[in-house]
């Protein structure tokens, strides 16, 4: 399976601000998603990641508050922006490959004061 | 009604005991059916990948889905305290499209020595 990384791994943030995470796969995958795992939580689709064009936003998700980029077929970043304490999460990324099965990277803990 | 439905535990058992892990759910559309394990403060590992009903087998690991019933269990023979974790069920309906997974809430398990 694909080996993923996310960077950073945890981080503490002033409310307002903005956060670019990055999701890192060592070989080339067919899709990527973000999640969100809010605490005590299951795991939350925001959108899948397409390359070279705008993400597929779920429902309750948006792009201004979230944008996406996936640059290549190995690469994404997730963006929250504008932040508040509701955005507290842990955030991974997963992708998918030739099987169809998904993998999730390690995650991001995000805590916003 | 959620469209997955797990109980959440938590769930104690001695270690060497056969644990039994469950989901229902409504949608017919699904037919991939995954079980992750989530260590605490790690991202989700997948465990069991099945398609359609039936029973799938690694090491200590069995899978089952019974898609007339909307069931699917996770069985874990010789527990070991390792085996400690929160276990998450996942489910698609569309492996060609964006596969996206809908989880259940997942299942606090603790393995007492």
């Amino acid at each position: 399976s694909a080996v993923i990384s996310q960077k950073p791994s945890r981080d503490i943030c002033q409310r307002g601000t903005s956060l670019t995470i990055q999701c890192q796969v060592d070989s080339q995958v067919t899709m990527m998603f973000w999640y969100r795992q809010q605490p005590g939580q299951s795991l939350t689709l925001i959108a899948t990641a397409n390359q070279g064009s705008e993400a597929t936003y779920e429902s309750g998700f948006v792009i201004d508050k979230f944008p996406i980029s996936r640059p290549n077929l190995t690469f994404s970043t997730l963006t929250v922006s504008n932040m508040s304490p509701e955005d507290s999460s842990i955030y991974l990324c997963s992708v998918t490959q030739g099987s169809g099965a998904q993998y999730f990277g390690p995650g991001t803990r995000l805590l916003v004061l | 009604q959620k469209e997955v439905e797990q109980d959440p535990g938590p769930l104690s058992v001695p270690e060497g005991a056969i644990v039994s892990l469950n989901c229902t759910y409504s949608n017919s559309a699904f037919q991939y059916f995954m079980w992750y394990r989530q260590y605490s403060r790690k991202g989700p590992e997948l465990l069991m990948y099945t398609y359609s009903s039936g029973n799938k087998e690694d090491g200590r690991f069995t899978a089952q889905v019974d898609k007339s019933s909307k069931y699917i269990s996770l069985f874990i023979r010789d527990s070991q305290p390792s085996d400690s974790a929160t276990y998450l069920c996942a489910m698609s309906g569309d492996i060609q499209g964006a596969q996206k997974l809908v989880f259940g809430q997942g299942t606090r398990l603790t393995i007492n020595p």
